[in-house]
């Protein structure tokens, strides 16, 4: 167990539809990384949050969008769902404060099926 | 911002044979350098890293090399096992922001 906690494990949704994807980082944990992995693909950076802040963006589409709130745990927001927007979710942590990288932590991620 | 790729994307070795799988990445300010295996349906989790102010690192049959100046990096597999049969990811973090690029894996089958 790496201590990230992600939910639902799975959802399916059909197209058009709206979703949230919930994520609670390791107890002290900071940074809050979202990834995409879709079928056989790699994993693709989406955003980062750091105590509360967007810190980076990545390859995030429009219709995505993330938060990460006091308590530290973060939401990502997907709309106007399509077919192609089906894809295991990951959310990772790290307990980075800046002055350097360090270990990211992997939930077991969110499998999202669209319909 | 940071591109990083890998290769090969599919590696077939028999087992007790050698693994090696490379990345390059593009952001000459990323400083940390980890390597994530991902079993079937699991998450991806960390096997070593590297840092920029070394060159080589090891951990039993594992080990990683970094070459700053032409900006790569090496995961190197001894004595592979049934048990390495994963898919293996590089990621690259520049110094200020944390985040991690991945590449796009490669996947290690070990024969028996």
């Amino acid at each position: 167990d790496s201590g990230v906690t992600q939910t639902p494990k799975h959802l399916i949704t059909a197209t058009g539809q709206r979703v949230t994807l919930r994520c609670s980082p390791r107890s002290g944990d900071l940074s809050v990384y979202w990834y995409q992995q879709s079928l056989d693909q790699g994993l693709q950076f989406l955003i980062q949050y750091y105590n509360g802040e967007e810190r980076a963006k990545g390859n995030i589409l429009e219709r995505f969008s993330a938060q990460q709130f006091p308590d530290l745990h973060s939401e990502l927001n997907l709309s106007s769902l399509e077919l192609g927007d089906s894809a295991l979710y990951f959310c990772a942590s790290s307990s980075s404060t800046g002055q350097g990288g360090t270990e990211a932590f992997f939930g077991q991620g969110t499998r999202l099926t669209v319909v | 911002g940071e591109n990083v790729e890998q290769h090969p994307s599919t590696l077939s070795v028999q087992e007790g044979d050698s693994a090696v799988i490379k990345c390059t990445y593009s952001d000459s300010a990323s400083n940390y350098f980890p390597w994530y295996k991902q079993e079937l349906g699991k998450r991806p989790q960390l096997i070593i890293d590297i840092r920029s102010n070394v060159g080589e690192k090891k951990d039993q049959r594992i080990a990683v090399t970094l070459n700053k100046t032409a900006k790569h990096f090496s995961l190197h597999i001894t004595e592979t096992q049934p048990e390495d049969s994963a898919v293996y990811f590089c990621a690259a973090g520049p110094y200020n922001f944390n985040k991690f690029y991945f590449g796009s894996g490669t996947k290690l089958n070990v024969k028996p």
